[in-house]
């Protein structure tokens, strides 16, 4: 069972608002991800980060911003919520800088910006 | 540009049917592949893996996969699928030093009792 949480599970927020998902994971993980996902579509890589203090931009441009102050804690935020936010967001860890290993996965966040 | 393809969009088979799901990646080079599983209301779940050695891999509940280079390809199969077995597969790939896995627009299989 994989050790990685996100919070909330299911967010209803109106447009303009500030909002903050946050993934947490207890493997001592050095690599963590964030990614986008429309219904019926792939799941796109948004950020990731190698270590503290390390942030990425992934294949798919976002307006999210990611921080990574701890090790186990990688949160997502947007400062202005939009309709177009609108979608499921998942958050993963797996071990850093190897080619083969797996990601985990927590349960993800579904936002609708109204 | 680099992509991962899932063949079906969604597949409908009843109990024991065989099931075969394709996957095609667009990499030349090393790279790892996998297969997700993701059942109703729970979180992505790792089904299978394939990073050297025998192209045949085992995975979880039955499942196998062969990678084949010279088509690119990592097909899922299943000789007897069950009603559980109802739900969304991602094949995904790592590539490169980057190490971050690309996902597939995934297949949602549904099984009728």
């Amino acid at each position: 069972e994989a050790d990685i949480y996100q919070t909330p599970r299911y967010l209803v927020i109106g447009t303009g608002k500030k909002i903050t998902l946050e993934c947490s994971q207890t493997m001592g993980h050095d690599k963590m991800y964030w990614y986008q996902q429309d219904p019926g579509m792939e799941l796109h890589l948004i950020h990731y980060s190698y270590g503290v203090n390390s942030t990425e931009k992934g294949d798919l441009s976002s307006e999210s911003t990611v921080s990574r102050i701890r090790t186990e804690h990688f949160p997502l935020t947007l400062e202005s919520a939009r309709p177009s936010h609108t979608s499921q967001y998942l958050c993963a860890s797996s071990e850093l800088a190897q080619m083969n290993t797996e990601a985990f996965f927590g349960q993800g966040t579904r936002l609708t910006v109204v | 540009a680099q992509s991962v393809s899932q063949h079906n969009h969604h597949v409908i088979l009843s109990e024991a049917a065989s099931l075969e799901l394709g996957c095609n990646y667009s990499y030349g080079g090393t790279v790892n592949l996998f297969w997700y599983v993701q059942y109703p209301g729970q979180h992505l779940q790792l089904l299978l893996k394939y990073f050297s050695g025998d192209p045949l891999v085992k995975g979880i509940k039955g499942f196998e996969a062969e990678f084949i280079k010279s088509k690119f390809s990592f097909n899922l199969r299943k000789p007897s699928v069950q009603w559980s077995d109802t739900a969304e597969y991602f094949c995904a790939v790592i590539r490169g030093s980057q190490g971050n896995l690309i996902f597939g627009k995934g297949t949602k299989l549904s099984v009728k009792p």
